[in-house]
């Protein structure tokens, strides 16, 4: 059974830092590229990065590129997200997703408070 | 990187038959055949249900259907029932190896 588990959300003040954490099970992890998507209170999803099955590339929406970095740790079927200069608006529930062109399986989310 | 064009909310009764939009641009919609519709009840995890605009992942019901064409994708739920009222989103890979969701639509079972 595929599993997704994210963890590391919390509160944290306005240019504060957070790094969130999906492990995973299931599937062969190292095989697939993955991906951090968020939800913000009252928003639709928005997609935040990704990031191939070898690291090789990673890629970000415009409004995180400089603050967030995505990395994954293969040998503990791991996803990250470290989230730096943290902002008002990154308040959301962040989602780690498989991708194999579409986001096929999803994890629960962890929740990112922003606020002083 | 502008969301894609969803209605906010569309609603029918049950047994009917609805359809959702999902308008983007050259860069998304119009370019890729990426494209795919996730459901969502609040606190859970979203899941798909459409991928390549008209393929059903294994065990989602047939109930479920989608098209394409141009800039406009659309999901069509037919025999419509009370566990499908739910957010529903359209999601397109983009220029520049990025995802784009839509604006999110809210199916109502009356």
């Amino acid at each position: 059974e595929v599993q997704l588990v994210e963890s590391g959300g919390g509160l944290v003040k306005p240019g504060g830092s957070l790094r969130l954490s999906c492990e995973v099970s299931g599937f062969t992890f190292s095989t697939y590229t993955m991906n951090w998507i968020r939800q913000a209170p009252g928003k639709g999803l928005e997609w935040v990065s990704s990031i191939t099955g070898s690291s090789n590339y990673k890629y970000y929406i415009d409004s995180v590129k400089g603050r967030f970095t995505i990395s994954r740790d293969n040998a503990k079927n791991s996803l990250y997200l470290q989230m730096n200069t943290l902002r008002a608006d990154d308040t959301a529930i962040y989602y780690c997703a498989r991708s194999s062109g579409s986001h096929d399986y999803w994890g629960q989310g962890t929740l990112v408070t922003v606020s002083s | 990187q502008s969301a894609l064009t969803q209605p906010a909310s569309v609603s029918g009764s049950p047994g009917q038959s609805i359809t959702i939009s999902c308008t983007g641009t050259s860069s998304d919609v119009g370019s890729y055949n990426l494209l795919s519709w996730y459901q969502h009840h609040p606190g859970k995890a979203p899941k798909l249900i459409i991928y390549e605009g008209n393929k059903r992942p294994s065990g989602v019901s047939n109930r479920f259907s989608g098209s394409k064409s141009g800039n406009t994708a659309s999901l069509t739920i037919s025999g419509l029932q009370a566990e499908d009222e739910a957010e529903y989103y359209c999601c397109s890979y983009a220029a520049g190896n990025t995802y784009v969701f839509g604006t999110g639509t809210k199916v109502a079972v009356l």
